[in-house]
């Protein structure tokens, strides 16, 4: 079991670059979570999706598009990357919505904007 | 003003001593409230969950959540070196979707 993946672990972009950012996950999970990690900012969620085919809007969408391509997968697209968007990126499960106090996360991908 | 405020420390303890890591809220509707753990360069995991107000005890980790002041915490007894991690508290209202809300993590270094 290994748990909830994500791929590339580090990345450095130039400025107007597009990148994805893979995250799978084996335990059978309906709900999947994208967030981001900034220095004196705790973890904000980017995007979410309850179950397979629904995606939502967290508190920073802006600048993002996400894809649940099946169960297992929840993929977060950078467009048009900014020095802003320098960040850690965390990808998570839970069981389900009514269970996300009980989330799974990824080890994180460090992405660099230049 | 933020939905979560947490001291992000750091805190520096000798082995042994006892922890209090605290954090303050706004939204009366949070019904959930968590404790994650997170060391350097890993994704969080989760430590301990709370519905509701009340103490909840695992080992030497006790979590108390007060309602009426809007106040949680987290007690770590007998501090060892390997708890050195930054704790971020979490807070979830079931009627948002399961939406977490995090702290900005406080960074914890125990010496031995």
């Amino acid at each position: 079991n290994a748990g909830v993946t994500q791929t590339p672990k580090f990345q450095v972009l130039k400025t107007g670059q597009s990148m994805t950012l893979q995250c799978a996950q084996d335990m059978n999970h309906n709900s999947m979570y994208w967030y981001r990690q900034d220095p004196g900012m705790g973890l904000r969620l980017i995007y979410y999706s309850a179950s397979e085919g629904t995606t939502d809007k967290g508190e920073v969408p802006n600048g993002y598009n996400v894809s649940r391509l099946n169960k297992r997968e929840f993929s977060l697209r950078l467009e048009s990357a900014a020095p802003s968007q320098t960040s850690v990126y965390f990808c998570a499960s839970s069981e389900v919505p009514a269970r996300a106090y009980e989330q799974y996360f990824g080890p994180g991908t460090r992405l660099t904007v230049t | 003003q933020k939905e979560v405020e947490q001291d992000p420390g750091p805190l520096s303890v000798p082995e042994g001593a006892i922890v209090s890591l605290n954090c303050t809220y706004s939204n009366s509707a949070f019904q959930y409230f968590m404790w994650y753990r997170q060391y350097s360069r890993k994704g969080p995991e989760l430590l301990m969950y709370t519905y509701s107000s009340g103490n909840k005890e695992d080992g030497r980790f006790t979590a108390q959540v007060d309602k009426s002041s809007k106040y949680i915490s987290l007690f770590i007894r007998d501090s060892q070196p390997s708890d050195s991690a930054t704790y971020l508290c979490a807070m979830m209202s079931y009627n948002q979707g399961g939406k977490l809300i995090f702290g900005q993590g406080t960074e914890l270094s125990v010496k031995p």
